[in-house]
């Protein structure tokens, strides 16, 4: 299995600022995804960080609210700009075991991100 | 689309009680896979089982068991014996086995379970 960490582990912020989460698996993957709980919620996929490309986001996501870096096989960063309150939540990262993609899924530790 | 159904919102069992969560789902892909995940309290997910969806044995792990039932489109969960350390939120999911939404995950709305002691 693939041994994911991320950072910050949980942050508090303040509406209008932008907060980057980083996500570093332990080995070389191809595809590596990123996912949205909001309080209570199930997990939405907010995007899919491609290395050597740009992310492939989903219905009702946007590069400008959620940039994504990708700049190896084992590193991606998610930044939330311009925070409000509604985007409090926890943040994922995702990443396929490494038997093949869409086969085995592992997720990091996840992000708490509380937003006043 | 794909969908992913889990009608329990939250279940409540006293220790040692037999529970089953209820999946099901809908894709119109030929070839995917079925996943169950466990949130407990401290939030992380922590991967359970994954289906193929040609393969419609059923499994058992310890107490964990899973039924998949292809012509229901349904992928149950029953924990035998249930503990206290089962309590925690169950996701299930579904992903294609190809095309663009390959390892794409879309989630149930997830399933509360309470054990007592």
């Amino acid at each position: 299995s693939a041994v994911i960490s991320q950072k910050p582990s949980r942050d508090i912020c303040q509406r209008g600022t932008s907060l980057t989460i980083q996500c570093q698996v332990d080995s070389q993957v191809t595809m590596m995804f990123w996912y949205r709980q909001q309080p209570g919620q199930s997990l939405t996929l907010i995007a899919t960080a491609n290395q050597g490309s740009e992310a492939t986001y989903e219905s009702g996501f946007v590069i400008d609210k959620f940039p994504i870096s990708r700049p190896n096989l084992t590193f991606s960063t998610l930044t939330v700009s311009n925070m409000s309150p509604e985007d409090s939540s926890i943040y994922l990262c995702s990443v396929p075991g490494l038997a093949g993609v869409g086969e085995t899924q592992y997720f990091g530790p996840g992000t708490r991100l509380l937003v006043l | 689309a794909q969908k992913v159904t889990q009608a329990q919102t939250e279940i409540s069992v006293v220790e040692k009680e037999d529970v089953t969560l209820d999946c099901v789902y809908e894709t119109r892909d030929t070839t995917y896979y079925l996943f169950w995940y466990k949130q407990p309290p401290s939030g992380e997910l922590v991967f359970l089982i994954r289906r193929n969806s040609f393969d419609e044995q059923n499994e058992i792990s310890g107490r964990y068991s899973w039924n998949f039932q292809k012509s229901t489109s349904s992928f149950n969960f029953t924990i035998t014996a249930s503990q206290v350390v089962d309590s925690a939120v169950y996701f299930c999911a579904l992903s294609a086995a190809g095309g663009t939404s390959y390892g794409k995950l879309t989630f149930g709305q997830g399933t509360i379970l309470t054990v007592h002691p």
